[in-house]
């Protein structure tokens, strides 16, 4: 199955730890993103990528960090700077030219305490 | 993921009802419009999708309208099911090369059987 796949759904951090949140996807696609989630609050963008080395910052990129070795793969490390870490992550993709539709992985819920 | 829906406004409607979701957006020059499902604890579902030179695209029980004038798009799903229950966004591509999509803060549309 195609897909974009998030590890783990559930992760739980203590405050001052850098942790790092997984995401790969097998559709091929060129461009790969990572939103937070907050209640009441829609998705915001914190960094995306359009191609393999290489790395933009979003709106809201402070305290966070990335790296796209890898077509497939663009992992994002929440570091012990980001001042309010809990949250639902998600990352997404999307061909890059053609579509803007992006396609969602299920999401990780990160709890710091 | 679990919270998103707190906060947000919320839309009841029956079973068999047609059900209209609102969102304002921000951008004049914005070029593509995305609705998205997110039902609770997982990722946004691409639901239809619409260019800004349309004002109206019909998918399976769903419609969008587009109103440029007012900067306006609504959803529209008809003969609503329990399954619909669920966070909606909209979303708008600010044009130009970089496939960002900047996304509203959702309503929670829930069905009652």
């Amino acid at each position: 199955d195609g897909g974009i796949t998030q590890s783990p759904k559930y992760l739980f951090r203590k405050e001052g730890q850098n942790v790092t949140l997984s995401c790969e996807q097998n559709l091929n696609h060129d461009a790969m993103y990572w939103y937070r989630q907050d209640p009441g609050q829609g998705l915001r963008l914190i960094y995306y990528s359009q191609i393999v080395n290489d790395f933009q910052k979003g709106d809201i990129a402070e305290g966070y960090s990335v790296s796209r070795e890898k077509k497939e793969s663009f992992p994002l490390t929440v570091t012990s700077a980001q001042k309010n870490p809990t949250a639902f992550y998600l990352c997404a993709s999307s061909m890059f030219g053609n579509s803007y539709e992006q396609y969602f992985g299920p999401g990780t819920r990160l709890t710091v305490t | 993921g679990e919270s998103v829906g707190l906060h947000l406004p919320t839309l009841s409607v029956q079973e068999g009802d047609n059900s209209i979701i609102n969102c304002a957006y921000s951008n004049s020059a914005s070029d593509y419009f995305i609705w998205y499902k997110q039902e609770s604890g997982k990722g946004p579902q691409f639901i239809i999708d619409i260019r800004s030179n349309m004002d109206k695209r019909q998918g399976q029980r769903v419609t969008v309208l587009l109103n440029k004038t007012v900067k306006h798009l609504s959803l529209q799903i008809a003969a609503t099911q329990p399954g619909d229950s669920a966070v909606y966004f909209c979303a708008e591509n600010y044009g130009g090369a970089t496939n960002k999509l900047i996304f509203g803060t959702g309503t929670l549309l829930a069905v009652q059987p």
